[in-house]
């Protein structure tokens, strides 16, 4: 049972142009969303998060987008560039406390190619 | 500098064989975290310890045991009964700031 989906396996997108990654989750008691950046045979590097509180969160070229009712989430990226050329996955996180406390649930992942 | 060590990098073993991964911190992070991925698939979690001495099973613990015997160090035991080990392993940790966990370089084991 998927939780956390990430319906796109694979993106390519313009250099300078807006990037859109999406992500889907099913299960409500997910509060807190965040979005890792992954290369090759490499650890995954956070990138940007989101509360339940929030509909909106931004960090320079980042945005990512909450709608809770429709449980999903987006990576806007804008400007890309080929340097942001990497998998991206959504991760969610359930209420704080108790034995499910920092227990992430991944989404897929999203390739995201960005040509000159 | 603070961060996450895994080692090796790839590792390679016969069938039947156990094999343990390495994973160091020196962040002073209570929290330690085992996933592994797959070709096409997310990071599926294993096993975590939220503190010394503790820890939990996560989503795919069959085949594999952990360690917490120490705040920095959470090692991984792939024994023979992991169906189907080959696989690349990540390590993170997480401190009490954030819920941002940071990961390692990740090992990449090969079973044949």
């Amino acid at each position: 049972d998927q939780q956390v989906k990430q319906n796109s396996p694979s993106l390519s997108v313009q250099e300078g142009r807006i990037s859109i990654l999406n992500c889907d989750y099913t299960n409500s008691m997910f509060d807190y969303f965040l979005w890792y950046k992954k290369y090759p045979a490499e650890g995954p590097t956070f990138l940007i998060s989101i509360s339940s509180i929030k509909d909106k969160n931004e960090d320079g070229r980042f945005t990512v987008f909450l709608n809770k009712s429709a449980k999903h989430l987006s990576l806007h990226i804008v400007p890309s560039q080929p340097g942001d050329s990497a998998v991206y996955f959504c991760a969610a996180l359930p209420s704080a406390g108790g034995t499910s406390y920092g227990k992430l649930t991944f989404g897929q992942g999203t390739i995201l190619t960005v040509h000159p | 500098d603070g961060g996450i060590t895994q080692s090796p990098k790839y590792l390679f073993r016969k069938e039947g064989q156990n094999v343990t991964l390495s994973c160091e911190q020196n962040l002073n992070h209570d929290a330690m975290y085992w996933y592994r991925q797959d070709p096409g698939q997310g990071l599926r979690l294993i096993y975590y310890s939220q503190i010394v001495n503790d820890f939990q099973k996560g989503d795919i613990a069959e085949g594999y045991s952990v360690s917490r015997e120490k705040k920095e160090s959470f090692p991984l035991t792939v024994t023979s009964a992991q169906k189907n080990p080959t696989a690349f392993y990540l390590c993170a940790s997480m401190g009490t700031s954030s819920y941002e966990q940071y990961f390692g370089p990740g090992t990449r084991l090969t079973v044949t």
